[in-house]
């Protein structure tokens, strides 16, 4: 199984600040369609998860410009240019390159 | 509205069984891969399975294999879950997802899950 580790597992952020978050695997995630199945959601407080950005790097429809998604292979990264009060919850890479389709732990973002 | 609603869930003892249902609308069920992802609680997310457009093409998560049975209704817009011998290990929030699809070649698979429910528990516990 393709292990995904997130990292930080936490972290604080001040409004309007950027933030972060590393995400990587086990194994490289470019499939044999030269595609690379990598996403990543948010799951906010008492809510299912939502997709924010889809094969690395592309957001979904309706995710506000401040969100992006970079990396290739074994790394990538979520990036939040200003954080804002409506970006709390658990931010979760996920990969389904190959089954199983598995997530990484978590990171779980809160405002200073 | 593109919804889906998920139904079945509560407590059963270990070594019991129960059957989750999925209700969708608001999209063409038939044109979709559905998933079953899991969430203990307090913890993070897990991939249960999956089921192509038209049941031909299943996939479980190894812990799943041999006691839950992922199913569908084209007819009815809905998708199953039949889980056996639950464990205590099972207890979680169960939500299913619409799966966007990618195909390269004549192979197609789940892509993105780009639609959720909002859950169901399941507990299990004596």
């Amino acid at each position: 199984d393709i292990v995904m580790t997130q990292t930080p597992l936490s972290l604080s952020v001040t409004p309007g600040q950027p933030a972060s978050i590393s995400c990587k695997s086990s194994q490289s995630l470019l499939h044999s369609d030269r595609k690379t199945y990598l996403y990543w959601y948010l799951q906010k407080p008492g809510q299912p998860p939502q997709l924010l950005i889809y094969a690395v790097s592309n957001r979904f429809s309706g995710v506000s410009d401040r969100f992006s998604g970079s990396g290739s292979g074994t790394d990538f990264t979520l990036k939040i240019s200003r954080v804002e009060a409506e970006d709390v919850g658990v931010y979760y890479c996920m990969q389904s390159t190959q089954f199983p389709i598995t997530f990484g732990q978590g990171t779980r973002l809160d405002i200073k | 509205e593109v919804q889906l609603v998920e139904s079945g869930g509560g407590l059963v003892q270990p070594g019991g069984s129960l059957r989750l249902s999925c209700a969708a609308s608001g999209f063409t069920f038939s044109s979709y891969w559905m998933s079953w992802v899991r969430q203990a609680p307090g913890k993070g997310l897990e991939w249960v399975a999956d089921i192509k457009q038209d049941g031909s093409e299943r996939h479980y998560v190894d812990s799943a294999k041999g006691r839950f049975t992922i199913s569908r209704d084209n007819a009815k817009n809905s998708l199953y879950l039949q889980m056996n011998s639950l464990r205590a290990g099972d207890t979680a929030v169960f939500y299913c997802a619409r799966a966007t699809e990618s195909c390269f070649r004549g192979d197609c698979g789940p892509d993105a899950f780009d639609v959720w429910g909002q859950g169901t528990m399941v507990t299990v516990s004596s």
